[in-house]
Protein backbone atom coordinates (compact mmCIF):
# COMPACT_ATOMS: atom_id res chain seq x y z
CA UNK A 1 0.00 0.00 0.00
CA UNK A 2 1.57 3.69 -0.79
CA UNK A 3 1.62 5.95 1.98
CA UNK A 4 0.91 9.28 2.54
CA UNK A 5 1.95 11.77 -0.61
CA UNK A 6 2.29 15.69 0.12
CA UNK A 7 3.14 17.58 -2.67
CA UNK A 8 5.06 19.77 -3.53
CA UNK A 9 7.97 18.92 -1.10
CA UNK A 10 9.64 21.94 -0.87
CA UNK A 11 8.18 25.68 -1.78
CA UNK A 12 9.45 29.25 -1.64
CA UNK A 13 7.10 32.21 -1.59
CA UNK A 14 7.52 35.43 -0.09
CA UNK A 15 5.60 37.22 2.80
CA UNK A 16 1.99 38.30 1.23
CA UNK A 17 1.59 35.73 -1.35
CA UNK A 18 -0.51 32.66 -0.80
CA UNK A 19 -0.08 28.95 -1.03
CA UNK A 20 -1.99 25.67 -1.17
CA UNK A 21 -0.23 22.21 -0.48
CA UNK A 22 -1.33 19.11 -0.89
CA UNK A 23 -1.84 15.70 0.69
CA UNK A 24 -2.94 11.87 -0.68
CA UNK A 25 -4.08 9.86 1.75
CA UNK A 26 -3.55 5.87 1.92
CA UNK A 27 -6.15 4.09 -0.04
CA UNK A 28 -9.03 3.94 2.19
CA UNK A 29 -8.22 6.50 4.98
CA UNK A 30 -11.11 8.89 5.57
CA UNK A 31 -9.46 10.96 8.17
CA UNK A 32 -6.71 13.54 6.88
CA UNK A 33 -5.05 15.97 9.71
CA UNK A 34 -2.68 18.91 9.34
CA UNK A 35 -0.06 19.86 11.35
CA UNK A 36 2.80 22.21 11.83
CA UNK A 37 6.30 21.64 12.47
CA UNK A 38 8.78 24.20 13.56
CA UNK A 39 12.05 24.05 15.96
CA UNK A 40 10.70 26.80 18.15
CA UNK A 41 6.46 25.70 18.47
CA UNK A 42 7.47 21.59 17.97
CA UNK A 43 4.53 19.69 16.12
CA UNK A 44 0.98 21.74 16.40
CA UNK A 45 -2.69 20.37 15.08
CA UNK A 46 -3.99 22.83 12.26
CA UNK A 47 -7.25 21.07 11.74
CA UNK A 48 -8.55 17.28 10.57
CA UNK A 49 -10.94 16.43 8.19
CA UNK A 50 -13.07 13.61 7.88
CA UNK A 51 -15.69 12.60 4.81
CA UNK A 52 -14.86 15.94 3.20
CA UNK A 53 -15.61 17.74 6.40
CA UNK A 54 -13.66 19.64 9.37
CA UNK A 55 -13.77 17.95 12.43
CA UNK A 56 -11.26 19.73 14.34
CA UNK A 57 -9.51 22.69 14.52
CA UNK A 58 -6.42 24.10 15.72
CA UNK A 59 -5.67 27.71 17.25
CA UNK A 60 -4.40 29.16 14.20
CA UNK A 61 -5.76 32.47 12.17
CA UNK A 62 -8.16 31.86 10.04
CA UNK A 63 -5.47 32.79 7.21
CA UNK A 64 -4.77 28.64 7.47
CA UNK A 65 -7.95 27.25 5.89
CA UNK A 66 -8.29 23.40 3.93
CA UNK A 67 -10.52 21.37 2.47
CA UNK A 68 -11.07 17.45 1.77
CA UNK A 69 -12.02 16.10 -1.46
CA UNK A 70 -14.70 13.39 -2.24
CA UNK A 71 -11.75 11.15 -2.56
CA UNK A 72 -10.36 12.05 0.86
CA UNK A 73 -7.56 14.29 -0.85
CA UNK A 74 -7.18 17.18 0.97
CA UNK A 75 -5.22 20.59 0.53
CA UNK A 76 -4.32 23.14 2.94
CA UNK A 77 -3.88 26.50 2.04
CA UNK A 78 -2.25 29.55 3.55
CA UNK A 79 -3.50 33.15 2.78
CA UNK A 80 -1.15 36.58 3.39
CA UNK A 81 2.14 34.40 3.83
CA UNK A 82 3.85 35.53 7.51
CA UNK A 83 7.62 35.04 7.82
CA UNK A 84 6.15 32.60 10.74
CA UNK A 85 4.92 30.25 8.45
CA UNK A 86 8.02 29.24 7.37
CA UNK A 87 7.47 25.67 8.51
CA UNK A 88 7.14 21.85 7.58
CA UNK A 89 3.98 20.77 6.99
CA UNK A 90 2.95 17.47 7.70
CA UNK A 91 -0.10 15.22 6.71
CA UNK A 92 -1.43 12.51 8.70
CA UNK A 93 -4.20 10.05 7.45
CA UNK A 94 -6.16 7.81 9.64
CA UNK A 95 -8.98 4.96 8.81
CA UNK A 96 -11.15 6.41 10.94
CA UNK A 97 -11.54 7.61 14.67
CA UNK A 98 -11.42 4.62 16.12
CA UNK A 99 -8.17 4.89 19.36
CA UNK A 100 -6.88 2.24 17.42
CA UNK A 101 -6.85 3.86 14.34
CA UNK A 102 -2.92 4.56 13.95
CA UNK A 103 -2.36 7.80 12.58
CA UNK A 104 0.67 7.75 9.34
CA UNK A 105 2.10 10.48 8.45
CA UNK A 106 3.61 12.10 5.07
CA UNK A 107 6.99 13.11 4.38
CA UNK A 108 5.77 16.72 5.00
CA UNK A 109 5.95 19.95 2.55
CA UNK A 110 9.15 22.23 3.66
CA UNK A 111 7.79 25.84 3.24
CA UNK A 112 10.36 29.04 3.14
CA UNK A 113 8.49 32.19 3.17
CA UNK A 114 10.91 35.47 2.44
CA UNK B 1 -0.31 26.06 27.26
CA UNK B 2 1.76 22.73 26.72
CA UNK B 3 -0.50 20.08 27.80
CA UNK B 4 2.35 17.66 27.12
CA UNK B 5 5.23 17.88 28.16
CA UNK B 6 8.49 16.13 27.73
CA UNK B 7 12.08 15.35 28.79
CA UNK B 8 14.57 15.67 28.35
CA UNK B 9 14.95 17.98 25.20
CA UNK B 10 18.44 15.92 24.53
CA UNK B 11 19.83 13.02 25.51
CA UNK B 12 23.59 11.04 24.34
CA UNK B 13 23.40 7.31 24.91
CA UNK B 14 26.40 4.98 24.29
CA UNK B 15 25.62 2.19 22.05
CA UNK B 16 23.67 -0.64 24.31
CA UNK B 17 22.74 1.56 26.85
CA UNK B 18 19.12 2.82 27.63
CA UNK B 19 17.46 5.40 27.14
CA UNK B 20 14.62 6.85 28.57
CA UNK B 21 12.72 9.89 27.46
CA UNK B 22 9.85 10.80 29.96
CA UNK B 23 6.35 12.99 29.32
CA UNK B 24 3.42 14.13 31.83
CA UNK B 25 0.18 15.31 31.01
CA UNK B 26 -2.42 17.62 32.29
CA UNK B 27 -5.68 16.72 30.36
CA UNK B 28 -7.33 13.73 32.05
CA UNK B 29 -9.74 13.46 28.67
CA UNK B 30 -6.49 12.04 27.22
CA UNK B 31 -7.13 8.34 27.04
CA UNK B 32 -4.69 7.22 23.79
CA UNK B 33 -0.99 7.79 23.72
CA UNK B 34 1.81 6.87 20.98
CA UNK B 35 5.03 7.68 20.50
CA UNK B 36 6.37 8.56 17.53
CA UNK B 37 9.90 8.47 15.77
CA UNK B 38 11.25 11.08 13.34
CA UNK B 39 14.33 11.27 10.90
CA UNK B 40 16.13 14.13 9.49
CA UNK B 41 14.27 15.06 6.63
CA UNK B 42 11.04 12.55 7.25
CA UNK B 43 7.24 12.81 8.41
CA UNK B 44 7.18 11.22 12.14
CA UNK B 45 6.18 7.28 11.92
CA UNK B 46 4.37 5.57 14.90
CA UNK B 47 6.56 3.52 17.37
CA UNK B 48 4.94 2.18 19.71
CA UNK B 49 1.33 3.07 21.75
CA UNK B 50 -0.57 2.63 24.91
CA UNK B 51 -3.89 3.01 26.81
CA UNK B 52 -3.88 4.04 30.40
CA UNK B 53 -5.65 0.56 31.62
CA UNK B 54 -2.26 -0.98 31.07
CA UNK B 55 0.73 -0.45 32.80
CA UNK B 56 3.17 -1.26 30.07
CA UNK B 57 3.97 -2.03 26.59
CA UNK B 58 6.64 -3.55 25.21
CA UNK B 59 7.65 -3.75 21.45
CA UNK B 60 11.01 -5.38 20.99
CA UNK B 61 13.09 -3.05 22.25
CA UNK B 62 10.87 -0.53 23.02
CA UNK B 63 9.09 -0.14 26.06
CA UNK B 64 6.26 1.87 27.11
CA UNK B 65 5.55 2.56 31.21
CA UNK B 66 2.70 4.10 32.08
CA UNK B 67 1.74 5.50 35.45
CA UNK B 68 -2.10 7.23 35.41
CA UNK B 69 -2.30 8.31 38.60
CA UNK B 70 1.04 10.44 38.35
CA UNK B 71 -0.35 11.27 34.73
CA UNK B 72 3.23 10.41 33.50
CA UNK B 73 4.47 7.60 30.83
CA UNK B 74 7.78 7.18 29.45
CA UNK B 75 9.34 5.38 26.73
CA UNK B 76 12.92 3.03 27.08
CA UNK B 77 14.66 2.13 24.32
CA UNK B 78 16.47 -0.88 25.41
CA UNK B 79 19.73 -1.91 23.88
CA UNK B 80 20.39 1.57 22.13
CA UNK B 81 21.75 1.50 18.61
CA UNK B 82 23.49 3.85 16.33
CA UNK B 83 20.21 3.58 14.03
CA UNK B 84 18.04 4.71 16.76
CA UNK B 85 19.35 8.01 16.44
CA UNK B 86 16.58 10.56 15.82
CA UNK B 87 13.77 12.66 17.34
CA UNK B 88 11.03 11.15 19.65
CA UNK B 89 7.62 12.60 20.02
CA UNK B 90 5.34 11.81 22.88
CA UNK B 91 1.64 12.70 21.71
CA UNK B 92 -1.69 12.05 23.59
CA UNK B 93 -5.61 12.12 22.48
CA UNK B 94 -8.80 12.45 23.58
CA UNK B 95 -10.65 9.22 22.67
CA UNK B 96 -14.46 10.42 22.08
CA UNK B 97 -16.05 10.18 18.97
CA UNK B 98 -16.68 14.27 18.99
CA UNK B 99 -12.74 14.64 19.22
CA UNK B 100 -11.52 13.16 16.41
CA UNK B 101 -8.01 12.37 15.54
CA UNK B 102 -6.31 15.46 17.47
CA UNK B 103 -2.97 14.52 18.71
CA UNK B 104 -1.47 17.00 21.25
CA UNK B 105 2.67 16.14 20.68
CA UNK B 106 5.27 16.68 23.22
CA UNK B 107 8.10 18.90 22.52
CA UNK B 108 10.59 16.01 21.35
CA UNK B 109 13.69 14.58 22.46
CA UNK B 110 16.89 14.53 20.25
CA UNK B 111 18.80 10.85 20.78
CA UNK B 112 22.32 10.25 20.15
CA UNK B 113 23.38 7.19 20.21
CA UNK B 114 27.34 7.26 20.01
CA UNK B 115 28.59 3.51 18.75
Amino acid sequence: KAGVTQTPRYLIKTRGQQVTLSCSPISGHRSVSWYQQTPGQGLQFLFEYFSETQRNKGNFPGRFSGRQFSNSRSEMNVSTLELGDSALYLCASAQGAHWTDTQYFGPGTRLTVL
Amino acid sequence: QQQVKQSPQSLIVQKGGISIINCAYENTAFDYFPWYQQFPGKGPALLIAIRPDVSEKKEGRFTISFNKSAKQFSLHIMDSQPGDSATYFCAAREVIKAAGNKLTFGGGTRVLVKP
